[in-house]
């Protein structure tokens, strides 16, 4: 099964929106980890979150991290087209370093100019 | 700043043949990973290598092997392909020396496409 499962599975949105997607995980984890993919392009790595962060900010993200419901929100802000891509989210299987990531369905996001 | 490099970015092959892919991960990386993406599916795990010793395997089929050489590049060796390989194929690096929580982030290569006719 899968260890995160995101949601909405797709989202479209007006430039200068805000963006929202959710992310539950399953097991105990030391970090969670969000990445965005272009149509059938690489895996860009966008923010790290610590099982002992609540929130972290970088640039026009947000992410926040709730250990006691085993979930986590990226929330990009004033969004733009170029923002147009699918998100996932990726957990550890276990917390030990060098543990493989699991994935996320992927939430894709359109921002329509 | 370098990045993972991954060669051949596309590759076409019939059924029944071989394939190789190659990683290199970023310079003092120790570990590789291999994940697949079928289309509009999230990545699976197949296997990885710290220190050029499997780490952990995850749903990578027989007919498929990995290895991690000397020099930290890797090679996901397929064989006896089927239509159900054709996927991105993406190798991500990391730095795990110790357990110091800074280096759990994995590095993605801009993948490989596998097209199996």
């Amino acid at each position: 099964s899968q260890q995160g499962e995101e949601d909405p599975q797709a989202l479209s949105i007006q430039e200068g929106e805000n963006a929202t997607m959710n992310c539950s995980y399953k097991t105990s984890i030391n970090n969670l980890q969000w990445y965005r993919q272009n149509s059938g392009r690489g895996l860009v790595h966008l923010i790290l979150i610590r099982s002992n962060e609540r929130e972290k900010h970088s640039g026009r993200l947000r992410v926040t991290l709730d250990t006691s419901k085993k979930s986590s929100s990226l929330l990009i802000t004033a969004s733009r087209a170029a923002d147009t891509a699918s998100y996932f989210c990726a957990a550890p299987l276990r917390e030990t370093s060098g543990s493989r990531l699991t994935f996320g369905e992927g939430t894709q996001l359109t921002v329509n100019p | 700043a370098a990045g993972v490099i991954q060669s051949p970015r596309h590759l076409i092959k019939e059924k029944r043949e071989t394939a190789t892919l190659k990683c290199y991960p970023i310079p003092r990386h120790d570990t590789v990973y291999w994940y697949q993406q079928g289309p509009g599916q999230d990545p699976q795990f197949l296997i990885s290598f710290y220190e050029k010793m499997q780490s952990d395997k995850g749903s990578i089929p027989d007919r498929f092997s990995a290895q991690q050489f000397s020099d930290y590049h890797s090679e996901l060796n397929m064989s006896s392909l089927e239509l159900g390989d054709s996927a991105l194929y993406f190798c991500a690096s990391s730095f795990e020396l110790g357990t110091t929580s800074a280096t759990d982030t994995q590095y993605f290569g801009p993948g490989t496409r596998l097209t199996v006719l």
